[in-house]
């Protein structure tokens, strides 16, 4: 039960674009439509904003879309506001029924 | 009201034992599949544990098996999460979280702190 990789940092400029990615393997992410991604502020419990691969959640702002290839995963946010500047954080489900967080992505607006 | 409220972390030794409360209102609890989540300070969500909704399958992380119990009461709405042989690295806050799809969870709750230490 490995965690999903997820790249340490991304960084954009208000107003851009930025991806997340999430890699695991054939017995998870690649396996399911099963993935989902949080977004965290400090302090507070995590927040679900795709579910499912690609759909969002109600209340979930339409700045946020995932995709997946094979064994990995992605979260874009488009537009890019100071808001988004938070830790995020991909599930998937797994070959033996269980769940499995990526290790989580600093995203910093510049 | 929608939510999910933990109750029952706090200082324990290590190797002892605790028990986790999650009480629910505001969603027919008996319908939903439940997990536990924990964060380690500064760190990264470990999923820990899934009962499905009639307590007739349950799942936990390789961490934890064979010390942790989770369980459910779907006559008062709640959850639980028995701890024991408690170690410093189960210091963490432990949020009880509400299943939409398999490994989505829509609903949090606001933790509870479990610290073990001497």
């Amino acid at each position: 039960q490995s965690a999903l990789t997820q790249p340490a940092s991304v960084s954009g400029s208000p107003g851009q674009s930025i991806t997340i990615s999430c890699t695991g393997s054939s017995s998870d992410v690649g396996a399911y439509r099963y993935v989902s991604w949080y977004q965290q502020h400090p302090g507070k419990a995590p927040k679900l904003v795709v579910y499912d691969v690609s759909n969002r959640p109600s209340g979930a702002s339409f700045r946020f879309s995932g995709s997946k290839s094979g064994n990995t995963a992605s979260l874009t946010i488009s537009g890019l506001q100071s808001e988004d500047e938070a830790d995020y954080y991909c599930s998937s489900y797994t070959s033996n029924s269980t769940r499995v967080f990526g290790s989580g992505t600093k995203v910093y607006v510049l | 009201e929608v939510q999910l409220v933990e109750s029952g972390g706090g200082l324990v030794q290590p190797g002892g034992s605790l028990r986790l409360s999650c009480a629910t209102s505001g969603f027919t609890f008996r319908s939903y599949s439940l997990s536990w989540v924990r964060q380690a300070p500064g760190k990264g969500l470990e999923w820990l544990a899934y009962i499905s909704t009639n307590s007739a399958s349950v799942y936990y992380a390789d961490s934890v098996k064979g010390r942790f119990t989770v369980s459910r009461d779907n006559a008062n709405n709640l959850l639980f999460l028995e701890m024991n042989r408690l170690r410093g690295e189960d210091t963490a806050t432990y949020y009880c979280v509400k299943e939409q799809t398999p490994a989505s969870w829509d609903l949090w709750g606001q933790g509870t702190l479990v610290t073990v230490s001497s």
